[in-house]
């Protein structure tokens, strides 16, 4: 496509319950990465794929978060038993890898309101 | 760790007036990129402007320039004849040189909330 798309726009759920989130990158981008920004937090790193692969999960907060790439391509991630706190903007960017210059394109973000 | 401090949360200026945005950040390595992102209310981020710390010239784009200095670790952004579409969040970024091996992710500041009044 002709950007990062993310869906849903807006996600609104009720704690404890499990949401997905979805990022399509830049046709041909090998590299996505999910940020979550926070009133409190500002803007924090949580995983980073290279393909399908992740080599950098280092701002995952808790094991209820998870991500998966396939095909090189769609990423998804699951937020499972949701709390308040995890209420924020989810980005998602991409960008083509291996070249020192790279630059994330970034999505316009999932916000999440956990009630 | 590396990290970025952006000490204006807000800042106003005068339509067709001249602004600069202060970020400091604080890091060990030599090589490094440095990046200030514009998210305005639609939250989608748009790259303003990219400097590499191994270039001492100062990175230009259009109505936008950035004062790096490298050595008080200072990065700051000016936006010249400013516009009312100019007004956004301001985000400074930093970046590992991928050819030390460091992480892709992103490091950013807290943001600079931009006003443009007419």
């Amino acid at each position: 496509g002709a950007g990062v798309s993310q869906s849903p726009s807006n996600k609104v759920t009720e704690k404890g319950k499990d949401v997905e989130l979805r990022c399509d990158p830049i046709s041909g981008h090998t590299a996505l990465y999910w940020y979550r920004q926070s009133l409190g937090q500002g803007l924090e790193f949580l995983i980073y794929f290279q393909g399908n692969s992740a080599p950098d999960k280092s701002g995952l907060p808790s094991d209820r978060f998870s991500a998966e790439r396939t095909g090189g391509s769609v990423s998804t991630l699951t937020i499972q038993r949701t709390q308040q706190e995890d209420s924020a903007v989810y980005l998602c960017a991409s960008s083509l890898a291996y070249l020192a210059k790279n630059i994330q394109y970034f999505g316009a973000g999932t916000r999440l309101s956990v009630l | 760790a590396q990290t970025v401090t952006q000490s204006q949360p807000e800042m106003s200026v005068q339509e067709a007036e001249t602004v600069t945005l202060s970020c400091t950040y604080d890091t060990s390595e030599s090589d490094y990129y440095l990046f200030w992102y514009k998210q305005p209310p639609s939250r989608q981020m748009i790259l303003v402007i990219r400097q590499e710390a191994y270039k001492q010239q100062n990175a230009t784009e259009n109505r936008f320039s950035v004062n790096f200095q490298k050595a008080a670790k200072s990065f700051s952004l000016k936006i010249s004849d400013s516009q009312l579409g100019d007004a956004a969040m301001y985000f400074c970024a930093y970046r590992h040189s991928l050819t030390q091996g460091g992480s892709e992710k992103l490091v950013f500041g807290k943001g600079t909330k931009l006003t443009v009044n007419p």
